[in-house]
């Protein structure tokens, strides 16, 4: 069965400095990943998604991540945070686009000032 | 403008009680879908429907109930025999096998909150 795993549940930044939030995957076959960002009490909003081809995939507000398939990753990176990052971040994975995916448990960031 | 809307926003509920929330798209999207969210759980799929008068249960859908009678629509009701019935529950939607553009789009959510 695919599962997801975030090992951050909360990650401290401060403004201006890097992220990287980290996912891993279980899945059997290749797999399509997406990162998905809520902001509290709303509803998701997709950052990024990977299908197939080139692995580093750019998204909106600034952010990218990495497809890394021997390490069953796909890490999520931004080079200078901003407040308004401030979010729940979930990694998600689908056997077939975005038909019934499977979530991780989230990280949540929190912004210093 | 085209999007998903879910009511109420809160609801609180009696122990025995059943309630349904509400789930309206006009993006004309064929599939939809219910996830309930638990703090540090993620979303978890309930209830989903790739097709009018056609739903197929999810990972946790014991205790809860649906109804795919128009495209639009898509309402869920928790029943009694949820056991913990309190969580955020998020309505989404997707174009379709055909039009699967890889984003599920979500609505805002419905708080339910068992007294």
């Amino acid at each position: 069965a695919q599962s997801v795993t975030q090992p951050d549940i909360h990650i401290t930044v401060s403004e201006g400095a890097s992220l990287e939030l980290r996912c891993n995957y279980s899945y059997g076959a290749t797999p399509y990943l997406f990162w998905y960002v809520q902001s509290p009490g709303q509803g998701l909003q997709l950052l990024l998604k990977y299908f197939s081809g080139d692995t580093l995939v750019q998204g909106i507000k600034g952010f990218e991540a990495e497809f890394k398939r021997s390490q069953s990753s796909f890490n999520l990176r931004k080079p200078s945070v901003h407040w308004s990052d401030a979010a729940e971040y979930f990694c998600a994975v689908g056997p077939q686009g975005a038909q019934k995916l499977v979530f991780g448990q989230g990280t949540r960031l929190t912004i210093n000032p | 403008d085209g999007g998903i809307t879910q009511s109420p926003k809160y609801l609180f509920r009696k122990e025995g009680q059943n309630v349904t929330l509400s789930c309206e798209q006009n993006l004309n999207h064929d599939a939809m879908y219910w996830y309930r969210q638990d703090p540090g759980q993620g979303l978890r799929l309930i209830y989903y429907s790739q097709i009018v008068n056609d739903f197929q249960k999810g990972d946790i859908a014991e205790g809860y109930s649906v109804s795919r009678e128009k495209k639009e629509s898509f309402p869920l009701t928790v029943t009694s025999a949820q056991k913990n019935p309190t969580a955020f529950y998020l309505c989404a939607s997707l174009p379709g096998l055909a039009g699967d553009t890889g984003e599920l789009f979500f609505g805002e959510g419905s708080r339910l909150t068992v007294l």
